[in-house]
C-alpha cells in the first residue's frame, strides 16, 4: 500500500542553520509528493509540492525535490528562521486518487 | 474567499453526550474530509465524501458520523461521546479527481471530553 515516511523530531536549530527533513514515500504508480505546514494553533496549510520525478518544488526559501530512484522527498531550507517553528508534514496523493496520505509529522524549533 | 471554517473553535463534553461540527468551505471543492489530530500520531483521516450526498469511511470512523447535504457544508457527528475522542478535528477540502490537487484544511475544532 502507499506510505509516508519521516524523520521524528523534533527537530532543534539555531537561527540561521540549514535544515533537512527527511522523507521517504512507497507508492504504485506515479503519486504526487507534498510538504505541508502547521503553524502553532492553525490547520495544515501547503508549503510546497512536486508532481513529476526530478521536479523541484520551493516557497520561502524551502526546496524539495522528488526523486523516483531513492523514493525521497527531502525537504530543505538554507537558513531557518523563528517564525520557521512549526510542525511539517510530507505526504503523497496518487494517480487517480483524492486520499492524501500523511507522514506522522517532524516538529521543529528554531531558537534565536 | 474565507476558504476552509469550522465551528466551534473549543468545545468540552461529557462523557455520553452529543454534539455536531460543522465545516464549510467556500471554494466549490468537490471532495471534503475529516481528520483527527493526537499527539504523535499525525493526521487520522475518519470520513470524507466525494461529492454531495456521498460519504465513506476513512480509517478510523467508530464513534462518529457524517453527512454532506449541501456540497459547501460537511457535518461531523459525536453520538455518545467518550474520552477517547478528546483530540483536535481538521476539515479539509480538494478540488476534483486530479495528483495535482492539495487539500485545503481549516482552523480546526478542540474538543475535550470528560
Amino acid at each position: 500500500g502507499n506510505s509516508v515516511t519521516q524523520m521524528e523530531g523534533p527537530v532543534t536549530l539555531s537561527e540561521e542553520a540549514f535544515l533537512t527533513i527527511n522523507c521517504t514515500y512507497t507508492a504504485t504508480g506515479y503519486p504526487s509528493l507534498f510538504w505541508y505546514v502547521q503553524y502553532p494553533g492553525e490547520g495544515l496549510q501547503l508549503l510546497l509540492k512536486a508532481t513529476k520525478a526530478d521536479d523541484k518544488g520551493s516557497n520561502k526559501g524551502f526546496e524539495a525535490t522528488y526523486r523516483k530512484e531513492t523514493t525521497s522527498f527531502h525537504l530543505e531550507k538554507g537558513s531557518v528562521q523563528v517564525s520557521d517553528s512549526a510542525v511539517y508534514f510530507c505526504a503523497l496523493l496518487n494517480t487517480g486518487g483524492f486520499k492524501t496520505i500523511f507522514g506522522a509529522g517532524t516538529r521543529l524549533f528554531v531558537k534565536a | 474567499n474565507a476558504g476552509v471554517t469550522q465551528t466551534p473553535k473549543f468545545r468540552v463534553l461529557k462523557t455520553g453526550q452529543s454534539m455536531t461540527l460543522l465545516c464549510a468551505q467556500d471554494m466549490n471543492h468537490e471532495y471534503m474530509y475529516w481528520y483527527r489530530q493526537d499527539p504523535g500520531m499525525g493526521l487520522r483521516l475518519i470520513h470524507y465524501s466525494v461529492g454531495e450526498g456521498t460519504t465513506a469511511k476513512g480509517e478510523v470512523p467508530d464513534g462518529y458520523n457524517v453527512s454532506r447535504l449541501k456540497k459547501q457544508n460537511f457535518l461531523l457527528g459525536l453520538e455518545s461521546a467518550a474520552p477517547s475522542q478528546t483530540s483536535v478535528y481538521f476539515c479539509a477540502s480538494s478540488q476534483g479527481q486530479s495528483s495535482y490537487n492539495e487539500q485545503f484544511f481549516g482552523p480546526g475544532t478542540r474538543l475535550t471530553v470528560l
